[in-house]
């Protein structure tokens, strides 16, 4: 099964504004939207952004997501140390009948 | 409070069987949509399978169709993922996830620890 693809790796100073982007096709990005998580090392996936920009409560404002087309964006501003981690995109895929993630991007605030 | 506890992971031989438990608490377990994800170490999310609501609908990454069955009872709150003929590369940290359940795409909002499984000889 086909996943989503994101970059492997992502890297921006403290306080500064990244970007990170999943693209997917007119079968799940597209269609159905995405969903974004965050990893930390050791730790389960954490919730950030589902159905490409609704917030789980407790979620800051300092997360946003948006879509254009087969590709979502996950925006972060303000970076802090305890954003470095890694950021995973999933959609469900309505040819395959599966879900579908993203390789995940390793997110390195500087 | 809300969670989830996986539980059943080991070190296991090729060809063997073993079956993992979640056990869900602090939510409507009988209205959410369940599911399996693992990550081989050092590697990214894999979506597994996924059950409906009420385990009428059940779905499965092609990697484990035909090995693995997912299962749930709504009177005990919990999944379970039976896995058999298992392979070395089902070696994993397995998570059961809960769907946020508000439509297509609408992801996994409350994750387990996880349990591992190790396929080795």
């Amino acid at each position: 099964q086909a996943g989503l693809t994101q970059p492997p790796s992502v890297s921006k100073d403290l306080r500064q504004t990244a970007t990170l982007t999943c693209t997917g096709n007119n079968n799940n990005v597209g269609n159905e939207g995405a969903a974004w998580l965050q990893q930390h090392q050791g730790h389960p996936p954490k919730l950030l952004s589902y159905r490409n920009n609704n917030r789980p409560s407790g979620i800051s404002e300092r997360f946003s997501a948006s879509r254009s087309g087969n590709t979502a964006s996950l925006t972060i501003t303000g970076l802090q140390p305890e954003d470095e981690a890694d950021y995973y995109c999933s959609a469900w895929d309505s040819s395959l009948s599966a879900w579908v993630f993203g390789g995940g991007t390793k997110l390195t605030v500087l | 409070q809300v969670q989830l506890v996986e539980s059943g992971g080991g070190v296991v031989q090729p060809g063997r069987s073993l079956r993992l438990s979640c056990a869900a608490s602090g939510f409507t377990f009988s209205g959410s949509e369940m599911h399996w994800v693992r990550q081989a170490p050092g590697k990214g999310l894999e979506w597994v399978a996924s059950s409906s609501s009420d385990g009428s609908y059940k779905f499965y990454a092609d990697s484990v169709k035909g090995r693995f069955t997912i299962s749930r009872d709504n009177s005990r709150n919990t999944v379970n993922l039976q896995m058999n003929s298992l392979r070395t590369e089902d070696t994993a940290m397995y998570y059961c996830a809960k769907e946020e359940g508000t439509g297509p795409s609408s992801g996994f909002d409350i994750w387990g620890q996880g349990t591992v499984v190790s396929v080795s000889s």
